[in-house]
This record gives structure tokens, sequence and C-alpha cells, in this order.
């Protein structure tokens, strides 16, 4: 079964550093991994997408790696401002889930400090 | 383009009421899902539909019914609400379930069962 898991839960930084999110899963055949965004009381924002065969996307000051053989992707945020803070989540679509079934990771709850 | 819209946005229920959850998407988009967000749990997939007239289970059905009478609308009913069904409820869509295909989410609707 697969599991995603996102460490820390939680990251406080200070306004124009660079934020760093990881994400683990344990079974890596996958079609691909989303990465998204929720703010309180929201939905769920798609960021970025990388398919299997990809090692990394980029959108704006969004940069996601994905290596696949060992079950993780990074999530990078460059410069970062208080608008980022959020809830990030990944998810990925595996091989043998039914239909376009998501399994998500826990999430990493932002706060970017003035 | 509206993406996908969710009605209603709040709900509380008594226990043993019945309603539907309104889910529509404007993308013409042949995949739809629903999902339940629990703190600690994450996300869980209720149902899904890979095109009108089709539906599937996903890992937590029970209590919830589907149809897909149309491409556009994937309503949630929730036959004799109970209140471990208290949660907020996604829908989302995507064009259809090949490993490029970006899931979309509707802003979500918070369910109370008292």
């Amino acid at each position: 079964k697969q599991e995603v898991t996102q460490i820390p839960a939680a990251l406080s930084v200070p306004e124009g550093e660079n934020l760093v999110l990881n994400c683990s899963f344990t079974d890596s055949a996958i079609y691909n991994l989303q990465w998204f965004r929720q703010d309180p009381g929201k939905g769920l924002t798609s960021l970025l997408l990388i398919q299997s065969s990809q090692r990394e996307q980029t959108s704006g000051r969004l940069n996601a790696s994905l290596d696949k053989s060992s079950g993780r992707s990074t999530l990078y945020i460059a410069a970062s401002q208080p608008g980022d803070s959020a809830t990030y989540l990944c998810a990925v679509r595996g091989v043998k889930a039914a239909g376009n079934k998501l399994t998500f990771g826990g999430g990493t709850r932002v706060l970017v400090k003035p | 383009n509206a993406g996908v819209t969710q009605t209603p946005k709040f709900q509380v229920l008594k226990t043993g009421q019945s309603m539907t959850l309104q889910c529509a998407q404007d993308m013409n988009h042949e995949y739809m899902s629903w999902y339940r967000q629990d703190p600690g749990m994450g996300l869980r997939l209720i149902h899904y539909s890979v095109g009108a007239g089709i539906t599937d289970q996903g890992e937590v059905p029970n209590g919830y019914n589907v149809s897909r009478s149309t491409t556009e609308d994937f309503p949630l009913r929730l036959l004799s609400a109970a209140p471990s069904q208290t949660s907020v409820y996604f829908c989302a869509s995507s064009r259809g379930t090949s490993g490029t295909d970006t899931q979309y989410f509707g802003p979500g609707t918070r369910l109370t069962v008292l």
C-alpha cells in the first residue's frame, strides 16, 4: 500500500529565506506526483505536476524535483514571502491505484515571518 | 471558466438526515472524484467517475452514493448522516487519467453532523 510522508509537519522561516519541503513515498511505481497549496479553510491549488519520467518541474519561484528510485520529491520555493504561508501537500498517483486516485501526505504547514 | 465549483460551502445536519453535496466543473473533464479531509487522516478517496454513467468506489465509500448523469456534474449523497461523516469534502476533476493530467480541486464543503 502506497504511503506518503511529509516531514516536517510545520516550518517557520524569515521572509527571503529559501523554503525546502520534503515528500517521500513507499512505492516507486507511480504515474506522477503533484504538489498542492492549501490556505486555511480553502481548497487545494495545484502548483506543479511531475510525471514519473521527469526529474524536475519549474514554475516561477517554485521548483520541484523527483527521484523515483529513492521515493523522494522536494519542493523548493525561492526567496519566500509572507504570502507563501500555507499548507503544502504532495500527492502521488500510483500505477496500481484505482482510477486517478491520489495518495496524499499529511502536509507541511509553512509560516513565513515578515 | 469557473473550474470546479461546490455547494454548499457549509452545512450542519442532524444524525439520520440525508443531503446531497453538489459538484460541477466546466472544463469538460472526464474524470471526477470526491475526497474527504480529516485531521490526522489526510485526504481519502470516497468515490470516483471516469465518465458519464460510470462510477466506482474509492477507499471510504460506506454511507455515500454517487451518480454521474452528465459530464459536468458529480453529486455526492449522504444517505443517513452520522457524526463520523463530519469532515471537509472536496470534489476534484481532471481531463483524463493519463500521467500528464493535473487534478483540480473545488473549494470544499465543510459538513458537521450533530
